[in-house]
């Protein structure tokens, strides 16, 4: 499968810790996207990267979130000091044009 | 922020054609329009894109007026899989930050 790949697939956490998600984008493709989606919603853009540059955030980004990308590969998401309303689907996604191709997400539950 | 506009929702019948249109008045010159498909607990999957007239692929047609601030997504005979939440989104890499997901629009197709 040369799609997207996130892991986990499903996280349960206590509030207060701190979790991590990975995501391996599409070989060769050197941007990749950080999005949230709450349930009956959309997805809402997170973060950019080009290559390993960080180019975007959003004001959803709070402080306790941060996103990696080393080596303009594999990218992280850490959420520190986990909240209940951070429960959510996290999607990543990879482009090398105008088109972004998705992962199957990583669902978080906070509880 | 070029936001879109769809309906909540729709139903259709197997076997029916069903046209989805989506509203972006604020589109800008270089944006392209791009329409995905998106199962429960799953990321999105792209169907089409494109940037003006009339775009087909063996899933879909995507038709965009001269004006743009418009599209339609048509699927053709739809069958009981194609149940989904369809996302109208507008931009382009160049401006990342200006994606807009939106609600998106729930289809139910009965048999």
């Amino acid at each position: 499968d040369t799609g997207v790949s996130q892991d986990p697939r499903h996280k349960i956490t206590k509030r207060g810790q701190n979790v991590t998600f990975r995501c391996d984008p599409i070989s060769e493709h050197n941007r990749l996207y950080w999005y949230r989606q709450t349930l009956g919603q959309g997805p809402e853009f997170l973060t950019y990267f080009q290559n390993e540059a960080q180019l975007e955030k959003s004001r959803l980004l709070s402080d306790r979130f941060s996103a990696e990308r080393p080596k303009g590969s594999f990218s992280t998401l850490e959420i520190q000091r986990t909240e209940q309303g951070d429960s959510a689907m996290y999607l990543c996604a990879s482009s090398h044009s105008d088109t972004q191709y998705f992962g199957p997400g990583t669902r978080l539950t906070v509880l | 922020l070029a936001k879109t506009t769809q309906p909540i929702s729709m139903d259709s019948y197997e076997g029916q054609e069903v046209n989805i249109t989506c509203s972006h008045n604020n589109i800008a010159t270089n944006d392209y329009i791009t329409w995905y498909q998106q199962f429960p607990s799953q990321g999105p999957r792209f169907i089409i894109q494109g940037y003006k007239t009339k775009v087909t692929n063996e899933v879909a047609s995507l038709f965009i007026p001269a004006d743009r601030k418009s599209s339609t997504l048509s699927l053709p005979r739809v069958s009981l899989s194609d149940t989904a939440v369809y996302y109208c989104l507008v931009g382009g890499v160049y401006n990342f930050n200006k994606f807009y997901f939106g609600s998106g629009t729930k289809l139910n197709v009965k048999p």
